[in-house]
C-alpha cells in the first residue's frame, strides 16, 4: 500500500513569509508525528497527534509554528514569518497508534526540504 | 527532561570491519527502537526491543537491550558499503511519543 507522502518535496521561501507543509499518513494510522532535521543533525520532535486526543505540542520551537490534523488524516504544519534558522528538512511519520508491540513503529515520509532565504 | 545519547557521533570503518553504536538513556525504558537513515533518505524502522537483556539478530546486525533497560547497542559484523548511513535509537517519551537519539553516522570505506 501507499506510504507516508509529503508535499512539497522542496520549498524555497523568503524570510518573513508563511509556509504550509502537508503530510498524508498511511491509511488507518491514528498517530501522526512531525520532526525537524537540520543538516547532518538528529531528529527534533515537534508535535504529535493521536486519534481525537489533544495534540502533544511540546516540541514546537515557537508560537510561529502550528499544526493541525483534519479528519484524523491529513496534517498541515504551518510556519509563520519564517526565519533563516527554520531551514531544515521537515519529516512526517505515522504509526498505527492502537497499542501493542508493533503498533508504534513509525513510518516516515520523504520529507520537505525548507530553505528560507 | 529525558535524554537519549548515542556514541560515537561518527564512525569511519574499512569495509569488512565491525561497527558498534551505543545508545544511553537517562531513564529506564519500556522499549527501544532502532532506525536507519541512508544519506538523502528518511529514517526506516529496523527493530524494537522490549525485554531486559534481549538480543535480536537481523543478518549481520545484532541488537541488544541492556539488563537495566537504560542502554542499547547495535553491532554490525563485517560492514558493507550498503551499511552507510545514520543509525538512530529512539526511546519512549510518552504515550506513542518517541525521543530520537543523536545518531551515529557510519561511513564505510571500500
Amino acid at each position: 500500500g501507499a506510504g507516508v507522502s509529503q508535499s512539497p518535496s522542496n520549498k524555497v521561501t523568503e524570510k518573513g513569509k508563511d509556509v504550509e507543509l502537508r503530510c498524508d499518513p498511511i491509511s488507518g494510522h491514528t498517530a501522526l508525528y512531525w520532526y525537524r532535521q537540520s543538516l547532518g543533525q538528529g531528529l527534533e520532535f515537534l508535535i504529535y497527534f493521536q486519534g481525537n486526543s489533544a495534540p502533544d505540542k511540546s516540541g514546537l520551537p515557537s508560537d510561529r509554528f502550528s499544526a493541525e490534523r483534519t479528519g484524523g488524516s491529513v496534517s498541515t504544519l504551518t510556519i509563520q514569518r519564517t526565519q533563516q534558522e527554520d531551514s531544515a528538512v521537515y519529516l512526517c511519520a505515522s504509526s498505527l497508534g492502537s497499542g501493542g508491540r508493533r503498533s508504534d513503529t513509525q513510518y516516515f515520509g520523504p520529507g520537505t526540504r525548507l530553505t528560507v532565504l | 527532561g529525558q535524554q537519549v545519547m548515542q556514541i560515537p557521533q561518527y564512525q569511519h570503518v574499512q569495509e569488512g570491519e565491525d561497527f558498534t553504536t551505543y545508545c544511553n538513556s537517562s531513564t529506564t525504558l519500556s522499549n527501544i527502537q532502532w532506525y536507519k537513515q541512508r544519506p538523502g533518505g528518511h529514517p526506516v524502522f529496523l527493530i524494537q526491543l522490549v525485554k531486559s537483556g534481549e538480543v535480536k539478530k537481523q543478518k549481520r546486525l545484532t541488537f541488544q537491550f541492556g539488563e537495566a533497560k537504560k542502554n542499547s547497542s547495535l553491532h554490525i559484523t563485517a560492514t558493507q558499503t550498503t551499511d552507510v548511513g545514520t543509525y538512530f535509537c529512539a526511546a519512549p517519551g510518552g504515550t506513542y511519543k518517541y525521543i530520537f537519539g543523536t545518531g551515529t553516522r557510519l561511513k564505510v570505506l571500500a
